[in-house]
């Protein structure tokens, strides 16, 4: 079975810190992803990577950056976390399409519920 | 989500068959995705069409009109346990997906 894994379930930060959130997937997939998960807003692309050292921002990539420098982890960094990025934070991962593969969905993990206060 | 439409929230009785509809736009459409996600939990995968017409999977399938803009969702014989949220997505160039903001299933006894 496809594993992703997320650092923590619940993390607590202040304004102003940087916070880390790591994600591990163990099916060598070419693909990940970060989004958050707000009530009413469903699920939003902050970045995603397709390969290692390759980053692409997704919908709303403002106060976040990432890193990929294996391709089985991918980290999403906020660099100043404030009150409005507290949210839920889920990653996931899939193969790149591919002529014979029937079709590439996304494996999500966990999720971290973060708070800022 | 941007430019996918789903209803907010459905209910239904335990053993009925419930439908759930999902439009969207977009330009360079790849494959239609159904999720669900149970609250608290991670989505998980459902179905995938790519190409039109009905695609069946024990109790639950999945359509696809493209030319529409339009697929649903179809649960037979609901159980206490579909209670959940029901995303629909579609992907956007690179394998993204564009997510709807999920449809709340509320199966009662």
């Amino acid at each position: 079975d496809v594993k992703v894994t997320q650092s923590s379930r619940y993390l607590v930060k202040r304004t102003g810190e940087k916070v880390f959130l790591e994600c591990v997937q163990d099916m060598d997939h070419e693909n990940m992803f970060w989004y958050r998960q707000d009530p009413g807003l469903g699920l939003r692309l902050i970045y995603f990577s397709y390969d290692v050292k390759m980053k692409e921002k997704g919908d709303i990539p403002e106060g976040y950056s990432v890193s990929r420098e294996k391709k089985e982890r991918f980290s999403l960094i906020l660099e100043s976390a404030s009150t409005n990025q507290t949210s839920m934070y889920l990653c996931a991962s899939s193969f790149v399409d591919r002529p014979g593969r029937d079709s590439y969905e996304q494996y999500f993990g966990p999720g971290t519920r973060l708070t800022v206060t | 989500g941007q430019n996918i439409d789903q209803p907010t929230e459905m209910t239904a009785t335990e053993g009925a068959i419930v439908q759930i509809n999902c439009t969207y736009q977009t330009s360079g459409f790849n494959g239609l995705f159904w999720y669900q996600q149970h609250a608290g939990e991670a989505p998980t995968f459902l179905s995938y069409n790519v190409l039109d017409g009905l695609e069946e999977k024990g109790r639950f399938s999945s359509f696809l009109s493209r030319s529409k803009g339009y697929s649903y969702l179809l649960l037979k014989e609901l159980q206490m346990k579909d209670s959940a949220s029901y995303l629909c997505a579609h992907t956007s160039g690179f394998q993204k997906l564009v997510f709807g903001t999920g449809t709340r299933l509320l199966v009662s006894p």
